[in-house]
């Protein structure tokens, strides 16, 4: 077991497109976070998948956003007409159902040009 | 709503000093406690994890306390050395495999 695997590393877009992150957890962990880390902040959430079911949206979570998670196994977070306010560091974490802790993914590092 | 706070926001110490890190929450209310460490431009890596149950967790030269009635938490790092250098982060847990509210974390600077 590698540990939670994300996605591009790193993603330099213009304003205005869209951009796809992958995730993938560890395969023995039902749960699948978002979150989102702005310079000098705590990671703030955005959504939680148990198995394939979105189970919670933050209202940080505009239109803009979606994420999947197909057959409860890895999970995409899709940005639609990125603006530079996204421009963040983009977490993936994962946990099994006996609440052993959070295992976190290294991040997607996003700039929005 | 859970508010989660950190003092102090950044802490330079010699070499082999040993230190202490605050982190606080407001709703007394929670499953379970994770301290966190983040190197510059890192994802996070799990430090220590305490339920809500317990009173404190060890793990080599760390150790973390956990007094939920008054909402504290307290990260003890022992013979502080440069590598420890990093931002210290403390998150709370609401429920049962729920989402985690995080402080904005300690920026910890160690010299040799």
């Amino acid at each position: 077991d590698t540990g939670v695997s994300q996605d591009p590393r790193h993603k330099i877009t213009k304003r205005g497109q869209n951009v796809t992150f992958r995730c993938d957890p560890i395969s023995e962990h039902n749960r699948l976070y978002w979150y989102r880390q702005t310079l000098g902040q705590g990671p703030e959430f955005l959504t939680y998948f148990q198995n394939e079911a979105q189970l919670e949206k933050s209202r940080l979570l505009s239109d803009r956003f979606s994420a999947e998670r197909p057959k409860g196994s890895f999970s995409t977070l899709e940005i639609q007409r990125t603006e530079q306010g996204d421009s963040a560091m983009y977490l993936c974490a994962s946990s099994e159902s006996g609440a052993r802790g959070y295992t976190f993914g290294s991040g997607t590092r996003l700039t929005v040009v | 709503k859970q508010e989660v706070t950190q003092i102090p926001a950044a802490l330079s110490v010699p070499e082999g000093e040993n230190l202490v890190l605050n982190c606080s929450f407001t709703d007394s209310a929670i499953y379970n406690l994770q301290w966190f460490r983040q190197d510059p431009g890192k994802g996070l890596t799990s430090l220590l994890l305490i339920q809500s149950s317990q009173r404190e967790q060890t793990s080599g030269r760390l150790n973390a306390s956990l007094d939920k009635s008054s909402g504290r938490s307290t990260l003890y790092i022992a013979a502080s050395q440069p590598g420890d250098s990093a931002t210290y982060l403390c998150a709370v847990g609401r429920e049962y495999g729920n989402k985690l509210v995080f402080g904005a974390g300690t920026i910890l600077r160690v010299k040799s």
